[in-house]
């Protein structure tokens, strides 16, 4: 199984400031996808960006980027220009090949300060 | 818009009660998964399954049975629930099952097993 650590619990920024969440995870697999989601207070979960294991370039998405260092197993989550909508529970995530599992951190939570 | 819709939202069970979470999908996808939140943790895999009349455990499938009844829906049933079944609950789809598919999620049903 997959085990994918997110190594802080809570975090504030300010409005506007990019803010950097942390994500290790440890697999065997060749092939992976990577994911993260965020789920607000009301408790959706919402897709937010994808990375694949093959992929050389660096996701982005709007505001969200991801700083995939595959040699490290690091998967982090950057959000430029935070706004008070991003404050959330952050849930980096990887798919794994060999037994079709869609495997969570446990979560960091964001709360953006105006 | 409705992309995935679960129901119940909210579910107040006592132990040994049975019951069944219905969740349906309009995005013609062929795969679709269940999964369970519990405090302080990410999601856990319950079922899954990959296409129309197949489904297969997934992390934590021991209390539960479910049923892909068609294309667009996956039930999720507790036989006969226990508190440790106490969680939220969340439904999800994609369009294949593979490294680089996002899952698109419900809001979640909330049941509580006194």
């Amino acid at each position: 199984a997959q085990k994918i650590t997110q190594t802080q619990p809570g975090m504030f920024v300010q409005e506007k400031e990019a803010v950097t969440l942390d994500c290790t995870y440890d697999t065997s697999d060749q092939s992976y996808g990577l994911f993260w989601y965020k789920q607000p207070s009301s408790g959706e979960m919402i897709f937010l960006i994808y990375q694949g294991s093959y992929d050389e370039q660096n996701a982005t998405e709007g505001r969200y980027s991801l700083n995939f260092q595959k040699a490290r197993k690091s998967a982090n989550l950057v959000i430029s220009a935070s706004q008070l909508g991003d404050s959330a529970m952050y849930f980096c995530a990887t798919f794994s090949s060999n037994d079709y599992k869609l495997s969570f951190g446990a979560g960091t939570t964001v709360t953006v300060r105006a | 818009n409705a992309g995935v819709t679960q129901t119940p939202k909210f579910q107040v069970l006592k132990t040994g009660q049975s019951m069944t979470l219905q969740c349906a999908q309009d995005m013609n996808h062929n795969s679709m998964y269940w999964y369970r939140q519990d405090p302080g943790m990410g999601l856990r895999l319950i079922y899954y399954s990959a296409s129309e009349g197949t489904t297969d455990k997934g992390e934590v499938p021991n209390g539960y049975n479910v049923s892909r009844l068609n294309k667009r829906e996956f039930s999720l049933r507790l036989e006969s629930a226990a508190p440790s079944q106490t969680s939220v609950y969340f439904c999800a789809s994609s369009e294949e099952i593979g490294t680089n598919q996002p899952q698109h999620f419900g809001d979640g049903t909330r049941l509580s097993i006194l």
